[in-house]
């Protein structure tokens, strides 16, 4: 059974400050993505992660993806009040077999970001 | 605009009571999945599809059925529901599973 673990679950970071996000794995996979979720609403695709270090870009968020240690992490630069929300990262399961189109999401890290 | 629909946003029923909840994209995307979100839970794929009449289960498929009769459609049914499938579910699309997923807006399900 695929198990994906993020930590932390909760963040509390000052605006300006940097911090991590991290997605472990259980079992072999090459896909994996990240969403943000705001409060009351939808999920937003943030990156898709395709292939062992693969890295990815956008504004103050990168991600990155380790295959081999079956581990991503979802870095944040600089932080902004814009950014409190919540992160999962999710996984496919068993990417070359037959359940290609199944997902396992983290737990998701709610992250705060104060002046 | 590209975008996800799920209708009812909001539903409220008593136990035992089939109900659909209905999905449609107009990306002409492949694959379609239902999931549910639940307060310490996360979130949890219930079915998948990824292609017309080509569906498979995720995590938590009991109690729920699902159909693609059309590309543009995926319900999700729920034959007799029950409390524990109070939650709240998310109905996703992408153009396959090398591409981003495009959440729809949510329903609010609640059976007494």
């Amino acid at each position: 059974e695929l198990k994906v673990e993020q930590n932390p679950l909760f963040l509390s970071m000052q605006e300006g400050k940097n911090y991590t996000i991290y997605c472990n794995y259980s079992t072999t996979s090459d896909r994996l993505y990240w969403y943000r979720q705001d409060p009351g609403k939808s999920l937003e695709s943030l990156f898709v992660l395709l292939s062992n270090g693969a890295v990815k870009q956008e504004g103050r968020l990168m991600a990155s993806l380790d295959t081999k240690a079956r581990l991503s992490t979802l870095h944040i630069t600089a932080a902004v009040h814009d950014l409190s929300a919540t992160y999962f990262c999710a996984v496919v399961r068993d990417s070359r077999g037959t359940s290609y189109g199944k997902l396992t999401f983290g737990q998701g890290t709610i992250l705060t970001v104060h002046p | 605009e590209a975008q996800v629909t799920q209708n009812p946003r909001y539903l409220i029923t008593v136990t035992g009571k089939k109900l659909t909840v209905t999905c449609s994209q107009n990306m002409n995307h492949e694959y379609m999945s239902w999931y549910r979100q639940d307060p310490g839970l996360g979130l949890r794929q219930i079915y998948y599809s990824m292609n017309v009449e080509v569906t498979d289960k995720g995590d938590v498929p009991e109690g729920y059925k699902v159909s693609r009769k059309e590309k543009r459609n995926f319900p999700l049914i729920l034959e007799s529901p029950s409390p524990n499938q109070t939650s709240l579910y998310f109905c996703a699309s992408s153009q396959g599973h090398y591409y981003e997923q495009y959440f729809g807006p949510g329903t609010r399900l609640t059976v007494t």
